[in-house]
């Protein structure tokens, strides 16, 4: 089974526009971090937002928040007041276990491509 | 503050042959990772490091190995290169369970 699945290979939104990128996750470990990477045409991987489960209020960065809802395992990134600089590949990951001392090993979903238009 | 290096950028192989992908960081980060992307992918990853001398398989480690003689750098070689390496490379170092950074990475082909 997938243990991140995005659903959505590709997304259109108008700039100024809010948009969310669709995130499950399947983990039956208690304690696990749920995390959003950007990457742009350059390739690199750029950190956004990061979510832990026992967190009791959904993580926020600026103009990225997470819409974080344990019972349904889904971690949905919302962007806000879209921006053109904001195409690019979004990858959900997923970090399992809690343990110090065990390396924060990361499963990737397959991507979300999202092009931001005038 | 460098962040997470990598060299090279970019490299051709041919079937067979050996290259090391180097990789280095200076934030002091405990851990770090290597992974794969291949072309329309998600990362997938081949090993991971907790510290100087240890090291342990990931995902894919087939056709791959790594060592970790100090804190700041952590090699990736390839010994004898296959078409199914083709793809980019990508280092990253955390400090424990913290957020992975994410090096710029380095994109491969072998032919």
């Amino acid at each position: 089974a997938q243990k991140i699945t995005q659903t959505q290979p590709g997304m259109f939104v108008q700039e100024k526009e809010a948009v969310t990128l669709d995130c499950t996750y399947d983990t039956s470990d208690p304690s696990y971090g749920l995390f959003w990477y950007k990457q742009p045409s350059s390739g690199e991987m750029i950190f956004l937002i990061y979510q832990g489960s026992y967190d009791q209020q959904n993580a926020t960065e600026g103009r990225y928040s997470l819409n974080f809802q344990k019972a349904r395992k889904s971690a949905n990134l919302v962007i806000s007041a879209s921006q053109l600089g904001d195409s690019a590949m979004y990858f959900c990951a997923m970090r399992e276990g809690g343990n110090t001392g065990t390396a924060s090993k990361l499963t990737f979903g397959t991507g979300t491509r999202l092009q931001v238009t005038l | 503050n460098a962040g997470v290096t990598q060299t090279p950028k970019f490299r051709i192989l041919k079937i067979g042959q050996s290259m090391t992908l180097q990789c280095a960081q200076d934030m002091n980060h405990n851990y770090m990772y290597w992974y794969r992307q291949d072309p329309g992918m998600g990362l997938k990853l081949i090993y991971y490091s907790v510290g100087a001398g240890i090291t342990d398989k990931g995902e894919v480690p087939n056709g791959y190995n790594v060592s970790r003689s100090t804190t700041e750098d952590f090699p990736l070689r390839l010994e004898l290169a296959a078409p199914s390496q083709t793809s980019v490379y990508f280092c990253a170092s955390s400090m424990y369970q913290e957020t992975q950074y994410f090096g710029p990475g380095t994109r491969l082909l072998v032919l």
